[in-house]
């Protein structure tokens, strides 16, 4: 079974502090990516990742930065954290192309920014 | 500009009876379309998918059908089960594999007893 493992459920911080988020998978994909999922606004991409040292930015990635060193694992940073990103955020990996694969998804981190 | 639609918020269904949760898109260069059900405080879960060379999919209880004219699929559970209770997502990509999924913003599933 694919493992995507993301570090922390639950997370409070501080506005201004710099948050990472990480993520780290165990199926050797490609792929990874970060969504966050507001109530009424489904699952919207940040950032994504086709390669190690590779990033795209997604529809929403103001505010947001990522690392990925490792093809592993995808870190998301939060720069100067505020209020409007306490959301859920979800971490997904997959396979490169050429055959139709599915995302498979971590079980989030529900960040809270006081 | 809402690439890929769930129009019904919330549905309710008795257990045991189909439960049918419809999708609707705008791009037709999408070839790649899954369904991902999520419980509270967990991760979406891959459920099924479809390419758009085909127009149905099974997979025991659940079954994908893809109406490419209509720009319109549909995930259909039958029978429903409590355990089925969930937010359903519809997705679509542009090419499988390394292409960002288009998510659409759910339907809630309630199965009743």
């Amino acid at each position: 079974d694919v493992k995507v493992t993301q570090s922390s459920r639950y997370l409070v911080k501080r506005t201004g502090e710099k948050v990472f988020l990480e993520c780290v998978q165990d199926m050797d994909h490609e792929n990874m990516f970060w969504y966050r999922q507001d109530p009424g606004l489904g699952l919207r991409l940040i950032y994504f990742s086709y390669d190690v040292k590779m990033k795209e930015k997604g529809d929403i990635p103001e505010g947001y930065s990522v690392s990925r060193e490792k093809k592993e694992r995808f870190s998301l940073i939060l720069e100067s954290a505020s209020t409007n990103q306490t959301s859920m955020y979800l971490c997904a990996s997959s396979f490169g192309t050429g055959v139709d694969q599915p995302q498979h998804f971590g079980d989030g981190t529900r960040l809270s920014i006081l | 500009d809402q690439q890929v639609k769930q129009n019904s918020p919330s549905l309710s269904v008795q257990e045991g009876r189909i439960s049918i949760l419809n999708c609707d898109y705008t791009n037709s260069m999408f070839d790649y379309f899954l369904w991902y059900k999520k419980y509270p405080a967990e991760g979406p879960t891959f459920l099924i998918s479809i390419s758009s060379i085909k127009d149905k999919n099974e997979d025991g209880r659940f079954t994908v059908f893809l109406n490419k004219s209509a720009k319109h699929l549909s995930l259909h559970i039958v029978p429903s089960q409590p355990g089925d209770s969930a937010v359903y997502f519809c997705a679509a990509s542009l090419h499988s594999g390394n292409t960002p999924l288009v998510f659409g913003k759910g339907t809630r599933l309630s199965v009743i007893a």
